[in-house]
């Protein structure tokens, strides 16, 4: 089984300020790397995804993660966050295991950004 | 393109009752997911179809089931509903397996009372 770990369930910060949101996961299988982004009254989207390869990923809007295998981690950061970003962000894992459909969330962690 | 579709947006019902929740995907995906959004539980896998066929199940009682029609539209049914059951209930489609990416709809809340 898979378990996935957000430290920060709320994390505040000024505008053009740099963030960090950590997650850690737990997995005795290797897995797919996930973070989505839930604005209020909405589902789910999806920001970036590590799969293979390199373990920097970016998305289109400025956010970036980094896969850690030693250390379990995806942490996801932006180097100048704005006023729009203020979101929940969840990251998630999936065994590379037979249908590899499901997800595993971690609690989600709040970004609150202020002027 | 039309994302994924979710009927009803909101539903408020009596415990004891049974509602249905209806999930469009995208054109094209097979794969279908259902995950339940509570403050206190979290994101909670459901179970996932793929061409009409369960293929992976959460861990939840017998009361929530589902199905995927044969153009991959898919259903979720939950019997004698309990309080506990008030939640978000989100679907996601993909085109086959998640590292494909999930494209989730907006969600149906479900207020049991």
């Amino acid at each position: 089984a898979q378990s996935v770990t957000q430290l920060d369930s709320q994390v505040p910060v000024f505008e053009e300020a740099p963030v960090e949101l950590r997650c850690n996961y737990s997995s005795s299988v290797s897995v797919y790397l996930f973070w989505y982004v839930q604005y209020p009254n909405q589902g789910l989207q999806l920001l970036l995804k590590y799969l293979s390869g390199s373990t920097l990923v970016e998305s289109i809007n400025g956010f970036e993660a980094e896969f850690n295998k030693s250390q379990t981690s995806f942490h996801l950061r932006k180097p100048s966050v704005h006023i729009s970003d203020t979101a929940e962000y969840f990251c998630a894992v999936s065994a590379i295991t037979g249908t590899a459909s499901k997800l595993t969330f971690g609690t989600g962690t709040r970004l609150q950004v202020t002027l | 393109k039309a994302g994924v579709t979710q009927t009803p947006r909101y539903l408020i019902k009596t415990r004891g009752q049974q509602v249905t929740l209806s999930c469009s995907p995208i054109s094209g995906h097979r794969s279908v997911s259902w995950y339940q959004q509570t403050p206190g539980q979290g994101l909670q896998f459901l179970f996932e179809y793929f061409s009409e066929t369960q293929r992976n199940k959460g861990n939840f009682p017998g009361r929530f089931s589902g199905r995927q029609f044969s153009n991959s539209r898919s259903e979720m049914n939950v019997s004698t509903l309990e309080l506990g059951d008030s939640a978000l209930y989100l679907c996601a489609s993909s085109r086959d397996r998640v590292n494909y990416g999930y494209t989730f709809g907006s969600g149906t809340r479900l207020t049991v009372v």
